[in-house]
């Protein structure tokens, strides 16, 4: 079965550090990877993806992430956090050879920058 | 251009109600979809419609029915409420061209059965 996991429930990080939300993922083939984020009471909005090439994808916002093939993860990361980044995360997979639309999430990691 | 809309925002109902969650976009996307997020369990996909004329069930379809309207609009029903039924629903759309294409969500709907 396909499944994406966000080892971590709730990140905790000081304003202007570096910061890391991880995530793995049990998917078939070679899928496309997404990273999205949600504010209070708002939808989801895409940051970043990754389709081919470079192992390192750079997003909105200043967001990059990190596809390691080996590890089957693709870590969300920005070198210096603000506390504006406070809010909802989720990864996302999608199997390369499935048009049937099929995303799968993970169940999220709530990351709190602290000023 | 206002992307994914959705009404209502929020809705209480009770157990047996029905109700009707419309959805709308306007970027010509092909696909749209249907979610509820509930705690610490993510987004899990209830109906999509690949394209206009077209539904298929997701992860989670069961005590749900969609109409894919128009290529606009994609509505979801509930007919008979139940309390496992609260949770927010979030419509999305994409171009469907491609596998890769991502997701543009709406800002969701809240919806509580009592």
């Amino acid at each position: 079965a396909q499944s994406v996991a966000q080892p971590e429930d709730q990140v905790n990080v000081a304003e202007g550090n570096p910061l890391t939300v991880k995530c793995t993922y049990s998917v078939s083939g070679n899928p496309y990877l997404f990273w999205y984020v949600q504010y209070p009471n708002r939808g989801l909005q895409f940051l970043l993806k990754y389709i081919t090439g470079d192992n390192l994808v750079k997003g909105s916002y200043g967001f990059e992430a990190e596809f390691n093939k080996s590890q089957t993860s693709f870590h969300l990361k920005k070198p210096s956090a603000l506390v504006s980044d406070s809010a909802l995360y989720f990864c996302a997979v999608r199997p390369r050879d499935n048009y049937g639309q099929n995303f799968v999430f993970g169940p999220g990691t709530r990351l709190s920058v602290l000023p | 251009n206002a992307g994914v809309t959705q009404t209502p925002k929020f809705q209480v109902l009770k157990t047996g109600q029905s109700m009707t969650l419309q959805c709308a976009q306007d970027m010509n996307h092909n696909s749209m979809y249907w979610y509820r997020q509930d705690p610490g369990m993510g987004l899990r996909l209830i109906y999509y419609s690949a394209s206009e004329g077209t539904t298929d069930k997701g992860e989670v379809p069961n005590g749900y029915n969609v109409s894919r309207l128009n290529k606009r609009e994609f509505s979801l029903r509930l007919e008979s409420a139940a309390p496992s039924q609260t949770s927010v629903y979030f419509c999305a759309s994409s171009e469907a061209q491609r596998g890769y294409n991502e997701q543009f969500f709406g800002p969701g709907t809240r919806l509580t059965v009592l």
